[in-house]
């Protein structure tokens, strides 16, 4: 399973979009890469998930640069309510390894007024 | 998506006693997933369970010490045995929908 580094933590603002990159640089060909979000007391929720190039959904944007060896999180104009944990996990979306999350340190975004 | 609903959402025991949590899915799962979140840290893996087998257990984690149960296709019991303070965290239960996990609330335990 492919490891992946994140910085420990970010600070922002109200209204300003967020990028946070993720490291994978042993990652399988056969490799997705998904983002969740974990807010304190709750479980992780599901971002969005991607394997190459850009995904974009109501929430969020993945960009994988071709290489695939990072990938960014873009949350754009985020309010306070985005203060979370945010998990970079890398990994094989079929076979034995459905379901078993590896999960990373994460990212502790803090959102200021 | 699917609903998970863990019970107890929290409880606080005395060392050497034993808690079993439950969690409830609201659709049919193969796989139902346990996990641990220490204070401060992420989330790590316990063990898989499936339906009508044993379940198969990460490296670092044993059946004597967290045996599951898994009597059917909505429903699994995670038991934490002869607690320690160290076993102080939160349980999580998991299971996959297509490519997308989704999770309990989790259990705060806090043993004393």
């Amino acid at each position: 399973l492919a490891k992946t580094t994140q910085p420990i933590s970010m600070d922002s603002y109200e209204g300003q979009e967020v990028n946070i990159t993720c490291s994978h640089n042993n990652i399988a060909t056969n490799d997705y890469i998904t983002w969740y979000q974990q807010f304190p007391s709750q479980g992780p929720r599901f971002i969005i998930q991607g394997y190459k190039t850009k995904v974009t959904n109501e929430v969020a944007s993945l960009f994988i640069p071709a290489d695939r060896k990072s990938s960014t999180l873009s949350l754009p104009r985020v309010s306070l309510s985005d203060t979370a944990v945010y998990y970079c996990l890398v990994g094989d979306m079929g076979g034995s390894t459905l379901g078993r999350l590896y999960f990373g340190r994460g990212t502790q975004l803090t959102v200021w007024p | 998506s699917a609903v998970i609903s863990q019970k107890p959402s929290r409880d606080i025991c005395q060392r050497g006693t034993s808690l079993t949590i439950q969690c409830q899915v609201d659709s049919q799962v193969t796989m139902m997933f346990w996990y641990r979140q220490q204070p401060g840290q992420s989330l790590t893996l316990i063990a898989t369970a499936n339906q009508g087998s044993e379940a198969t257990y990460e490296s670092g984690f044993v059946i004597d010490k967290f045996p599951i149960s898994r009597p059917n296709l909505t429903f699994s019991t995670l038991t934490v045995s002869n607690m320690s303070p160290e076993d102080s965290s939160i349980y999580l239960c998991s299971v996959e929908k297509v490519t997308e996990a989704f999770f309990g609330q989790g259990t705060r335990l806090t043993v004393v």
